[in-house]
């Protein structure tokens, strides 16, 4: 299957701190990223989905201020986390599709662990 | 989006064969059904996806009936490593959005 890697794949930050999570497909160019937050023995919930060239759209409760999403070319997607807090501490989970391929699927990065002291 | 049910969890014992039921009563004519498996710290990985019938891949099966209201996930002669949490997404394509339910969580026990 699509590759997809992310970067770092776990950070430990201060609070207040901002901290730049990379998605990238390795192998394939994604039209589509979205952006997931796993808070432990949870489910994942979608944060944002994020179309290359254009405005992330977030789904309801998150802050676009605060969880800045960039997609700014077809294999590279970032998510910033912008003056970071405790609560904030949780597992990020990026995947990627291809809308121009008609691809029925999503694919599923590593994650990336992060937590705000 | 059409929401998915599934067990809260299983027990099963290595070598026997687990199946893994997800309803999705309101499922769309465009809709597939696709399962992937998380591990703990990791992101899911995708194990099958389907339409209609049976499908089957080196490492499961999935079968639909005809009126796609359900899916089973069939996993052959399971082992400790397939030990994990197992979620049926159903959805209409790789870019469009999809809803994670609570998924299954599957213990293999020696």
């Amino acid at each position: 299957g699509a590759v997809v890697s992310q970067h770092p794949s776990w950070v430990i930050c201060k609070s207040g701190t901002s901290v730049k999570i990379e998605c990238r497909s390795l192998d394939f160019q994604a039209t589509t990223m979205f952006w997931y937050r796993q808070f432990p023995k949870q489910s994942l919930m979608l944060m944002a989905t994020s179309n290359e060239g254009s405005k992330a759209t977030y789904e309801q409760g998150v802050e676009k201020d605060k969880f800045l999403i960039n997609h700014a070319s077809l294999t590279l997607s970032t998510l910033t986390v912008t003056s970071a807090h405790p609560e904030d501490s949780s597992f990020y989970i990026c995947s990627a599709g291809n809308r121009d391929r008609g691809w029925q699927t999503q694919y599923f990065g590593p994650g990336t662990r992060l937590l705000v002291l | 989006l059409a929401k998915t049910t599934q067990p809260i969890s299983m027990d099963s014992y290595e070598g026997q064969e687990v199946n893994i039921t997800c309803s999705h009563n309101n499922i769309a004519t465009n809709d597939y059904i696709t399962w992937y498996q998380q591990f703990p710290s990791q992101g899911p990985r995708f194990i099958i996806q389907g339409y209609k019938t049976k499908v089957t891949n080196e490492v499961a099966s999935l079968f639909i009936p005809a009126d796609r209201k359900s899916s089973t996930l069939s996993l052959p002669r399971v082992s400790l490593s397939d030990t994990a949490v197992y979620y049926c997404l159903v959805g209409s394509g790789g870019y469009q959005k999809v809803t994670f339910g609570i998924g299954t969580k599957l213990q293999v026990i020696p």
